[in-house]
């Protein structure tokens, strides 16, 4: 039961232009929610996260959106870099589970020149 | 500042021998530990976690064990590979009660033949 799931396994966009990853979950109890970045043969390093007390956070170029009544969330990149291609997870975890990530099967983006 | 490191990079192993990847963290006392496995064309999927030394809980039935001998020391194990074992593992630690953000080390590579 996958239950953080990306749906686009790719994405490909215009250096300078906006990205936007997306990502569903189906547990109700999820109430922080992640995203990684991971370049091949590493491990995935923390790029943003999101409580559900809010519906965006913004660092630098990365935003991002939860809307809790859809079980949604999303990654906007803006201005997209070459060097932001890369495959990015999005992760949740709830209160009491310490930080027992729940991870979907990633995003690979490819910004190109 | 916190470091961690697991090792070794890259594994090839034939089926059915035994298998041990370590991992230390620096810099950070009584971490939470994990153990994650990216199997091709899926998600990170959480394996082991551990709140102290000698706790360990597993969260999947499988081929494989780990143990924590000493507090910033966590072992993955297996006394005989299966084909099905491939994957990158990535080993990570979070504080003691944090919720959410873990920090992965550089990730090994096994390959079962």
């Amino acid at each position: 039961d996958q239950q953080v799931k990306q749906n686009s396994p790719s994405l490909s966009v215009q250096e300078g232009r906006i990205s936007i990853l997306n990502c569903d979950y189906t547990n109700s109890m999820f109430d922080y929610f992640l995203w990684y970045k991971k370049y091949p043969a590493e491990g995935p390093t923390f790029l943003i996260s999101i409580s559900s007390i809010k519906d965006k956070n913004e660092d630098g170029r990365f935003t991002v959106f939860l809307n809790k009544s859809a079980k949604h969330l999303s990654l906007h990149i803006v201005p997209s870099q070459p060097g932001d291609s890369a495959v990015y997870f999005c992760a949740a975890s709830h209160t009491g589970t310490a930080s027992k990530l729940t991870f979907g099967t990633g995003t690979r983006l490819q910004v190109t020149l | 500042s916190q470091t961690i490191h697991q090792w070794p990079a890259t594994l090839v192993q034939p089926v059915g021998s035994p298998l041990s990847l370590e991992c230390t963290v620096e810099g950070t006392s009584n971490p939470n530990l994990y153990w994650y496995r990216q199997a091709a064309g899926r998600g990170l999927q959480l394996l082991f976690y551990s709140v102290g030394i000698g706790q360990i809980s597993s969260e999947v039935p499988q081929n494989l064990s780990a143990s924590r001998p000493q507090d910033r020391q966590f072992i993955l194990s297996s006394k005989k590979l299966l084909l099905s074992d491939s994957g990158f593992y990535l080993c990570a630690w979070s504080p003691t009660g944090a919720t959410g953000e873990l920090f992965f080390g550089e990730g090994s590579r096994l390959t079962v033949l």
